[in-house]
């Protein structure tokens, strides 16, 4: 079954450092999505990305945040200058028009 | 979209049918019941979704009401791996997919 590769499965970054996570999605699929999880709380959406542009993100998703499709496979989400409260359970979806697969997540840890 | 209500907490025997209830009282005409569960801290999986005629796949079974302000998700033959947090979504579909609005979901226990 096809599945969507998170890496790393785990990283650790001083505060203010730059991280970039990464993904592969399903290679036939059209949309892609990052959403996070700190740890105890729900998970929630990020960024939604379809035709290489961005078509919603939450206000979680402010300016130290990016997402780019570098070439045909890749999907990362940048986090420019990591806070304490960016630690949590990131997770890399994509989809064709209705039905989600998640990768296994990168969990993040800022200290 | 919609918001929905499932009961916080629920146990199965294993190999009995597992019935997860949702209300979804102020959905719209448009919109879609998404069923997603997740183990431990894995991604969350997909399991089924449905406008209005029940829905059967390999995992579960969908079962919408009528009105469409319920719906019931059945695992028929629970086993302790569907030991998981249960998550019933509803959103419609937009130009760009559908953003998944996550609640605190149902936390299925199965036991022996």
């Amino acid at each position: 079954e096809p599945e969507v590769t998170q890496t790393p499965s785990h990283q650790v970054t001083q505060m203010g450092q730059e991280v970039i996570l990464r993904c592969v999605p399903i290679s036939n699929h059209l949309y892609f999505y990052w959403y996070r999880q700190i740890l105890g709380q729900k998970v929630e959406f990020l960024v939604s990305f379809y035709n290489n542009e961005i078509s919603e993100k939450s206000e979680i998703f402010d300016d130290q945040f990016s997402v780019e499709r570098p070439d045909g496979s890749n999907f990362t989400l940048k986090i420019r200058s990591t806070k304490l409260e960016d630690s949590a359970m990131y997770f890399c979806a994509s989809s064709p028009p209705v039905g989600y697969t998640f990768g296994s997540g990168t969990r993040l840890t800022v200290v | 979209d919609a918001k929905t209500t499932q009961p916080p907490s629920m146990d199965c025997a294993e190999g009995r049918a597992a019935n997860l209830p949702c209300n979804h009282s102020t959905i719209s005409g448009n919109e879609y019941v998404y069923w997603y569960r997740q183990i431990h801290s894995q991604g969350p999986q997909y399991i089924i979704h449905g406008l209005k005629n029940n829905e059967t796949n390999e995992m579960a079974s969908l079962i919408i009401t009528e009105d469409r302000k319920s719906s019931t998700l059945i695992l028929p033959h629970a086993t302790l791996r569907d030991t998981a947090v249960y998550y019933c979504i509803v959103t419609g579909v937009t130009g760009g997919g559908n953003k998944l609005t996550f609640g605190t979901g149902t936390q299925l226990k199965v036991e022996l």
